[in-house]
């Protein structure tokens, strides 16, 4: 059974450049949530999806978007790339989206912004 | 609002020996607390988590913490290190409708 899968695993854009990132749930589940991890910091929640609806939102601007297909998969897109956004993006998944339902991380998609 | 802190960035014990890293919380209501650990070029694991029942809670691995409300604290400790054990060590709370907060993370050295 493969747990969350992320893709790319690396990713190098210039300012102002649009990124988009991808996030396969474990199998079974249907809530994806996206995290930003900077260096030597805790991971930072940006959204939830439950149900290929947002339901959830930490404090990040709109230039942080997402998406969730019928297969429960995730896109994260990010629009006007600034230097603070290089980071480990995280994705988890989750069956129903309980705030307590254990959260299945994947290994994360690393953007270094130029 | 609702906040974690790690009070220790690091922690260096010895194999063998025990394991405390420590974590306050603020949160107006009955939060839910979890750890998760991190290994290098691995994805977040879940330890452990506390959502209102027993307030010892075991998880794994040999982890476990203890919920106090009258301190604010979710410590998480295991009697012996392993040198497997070394890794980041996050202590989350959620409150209410689905937020997490995620502390700075403590990192965990173990030397042989």
């Amino acid at each position: 059974d493969a747990g969350v899968t992320q893709s790319p695993t690396h990713l190098i854009k210039t300012r102002g450049q649009q990124v988009t990132l991808r996030c396969s749930p474990k199998s079974g589940h249907d809530t994806v949530s996206w995290y930003q991890q900077a260096l030597g910091q805790g991971p930072q929640f940006i959204f939830q999806y439950y149900e290929e609806e947002e339901r959830q939102r930490g404090n990040f601007p709109d230039r942080f978007s997402g998406h969730q297909f019928p297969n429960y998969s995730s896109e994260l897109n990010v629009n006007a790339l600034l230097l603070g956004d290089s980071a480990l993006y995280l994705c988890a998944s989750s069956l129903s989206g309980i705030s307590t339902d254990t959260q299945y991380f994947g290994p994360g998609t690393r953007l270094t912004v130029l | 609002a609702q906040s974690v802190t790690q009070l220790d960035s690091h922690v260096s014990v010895s194999e063998g020996t025990p394991v405390l890293l420590r974590c306050n919380y603020s949160s107006s209501y009955s939060p839910s607390l979890f750890w998760y650990v991190q290994h290098p070029n691995k994805g977040l694991q879940l330890l452990l988590k506390y959502t209102s029942a027993a307030t010892l809670v075991k998880g794994i691995n040999g982890f476990e913490a203890e919920f106090k409300k009258s301190e604010t604290s979710f410590h998480l400790t295991k009697p012996s290190a392993h040198m497997s054990d070394a890794a980041e060590y996050f202590c989350v709370v959620i409150r209410g409708s689905y937020i997490p907060t995620f502390g700075r993370g403590t990192s965990l050295i173990v030397h042989p």
